[in-house]
C-alpha cells in the first residue's frame, strides 16, 4: 500500500516570499504519479501541479514549482512570490498507474498561512 | 466548460435516514471517483467507475453504502440508514481517463443529527 506523509501541519509566510511545503511518499511501485492539490477556505479542491514519475525534468505551473527526487521518494512544491490567495490548505497525492484503480492516496494536508 | 458538480451542497439528516449524494462530472470524463473527507484530514477514496462499470469499492466503509452510475455519466452515492459517524464532506471526482489528473466538485457537506 502507498502512504503519502506531510510532515508540517501548519506553515505561514510573508506575502511575496518563498515557501516550500514538504510531502515524501512510499511504494514499491515504478510507475505513478504525484500531485499538489490547494483547498482554499472555500474547501474546493483545485489542482496545482503534476508530476509524472518516468519524467526527470521538475513539472513547473507559472508560481508553483516542484522538486521530485524519485530517489529520496520526494515530492516538494515551491511557491514564489506568495500572495494572499494562496493562503489555503495543500495536500500532496500519490496515484499507481500500473494498476487497474486510479485511486488518489493523499497527505493530511499542509495548512499555508500568506502573512500580508 | 462546466466543472464537476455535485447536490445537495449541503445535507441535514437525522440518524436512520436515508440520503442520495448526486454526482455529474465533467462531458466526456469516463472515469469518476467517490471520496470522503473528514475535517481536517485528505480526502479518502470510497469507490471508482470506469464508465458505468463499478471497477473498485473497496473503499466503502460497510454495507450500508453503495453507488452505481448507471448510465455513465452522473453518478449516486447512497447512505442507507445513517449514523452520526457518517458526517462528512462527500467529494466527487472525475478524470478524462484512468491514471490522468482528477477534478473534484464542491462537495457535499453531511450532516448526521
Amino acid at each position: 500500500a502507498q502512504t503519502v506523509t506531510q510532515s508540517q501541519p501548519e506553515m505561514s509566510v510573508q506575502e511575496a516570499e518563498t515557501v516550500t511545503l514538504s510531502c515524501t511518499y512510499d511504494t514499491s511501485e515504478n510507475n505513478y504519479y504525484l500531485f499538489w492539490y490547494k483547498q482554499p477556505p472555500s474547501r474546493q479542491m483545485i489542482l496545482v501541479i503534476r508530476q509524472e514519475a518516468y519524467k526527470q525534468q521538475n513539472a513547473t505551473e507559472n508560481r508553483f514549482s516542484v522538486n521530485f527526487q524519485k530517489a529520496a521518494k520526494s515530492f516538494s512544491l515551491k511557491i514564489s512570490d506568495s500572495q494572499l490567495g494562496d493562503t489555503a490548505m495543500y495536500f500532496c497525492a500519490f496515484i499507481y498507474s500500473g494498476g487497474s484503480n486510479y485511486k488518489l492516496t493523499f497527505g493530511k494536508g499542509t495548512l499555508l498561512t500568506v502573512n500580508p | 466548460g462546466a466543472g464537476v458538480s455535485q447536490s445537495p451542497r449541503y445535507k441535514v439528516t437525522k440518524r436512520g435516514q436515508d440520503v442520495a449524494l448526486r454526482c455529474d462530472p465533467i462531458s466526456g470524463h469516463v472515469s469518476l471517483y467517490w471520496y470522503r473527507q473528514a475535517l481536517g484530514q485528505g480526502p479518502e477514496f470510497l469507490t471508482y467507475f470506469n464508465y458505468e462499470a463499478q471497477q473498485d469499492k473497496s473503499g466503502l466503509p460497510n454495507d450500508r453504502f453503495s453507488a452505481e452510475r448507471p448510465e455513465g455519466s452522473i453518478s449516486t452515492l447512497t447512505i442507507q440508514r445513517t449514523e452520526q459517524r457518517d458526517s462528512a464532506m462527500y467529494r466527487c471526482a472525475s478524470s478524462p481517463a484512468r491514471g490522468h489528473e482528477q477534478y473534484f466538485g464542491p462537495g457535499t457537506r453531511l450532516t448526521v443529527t
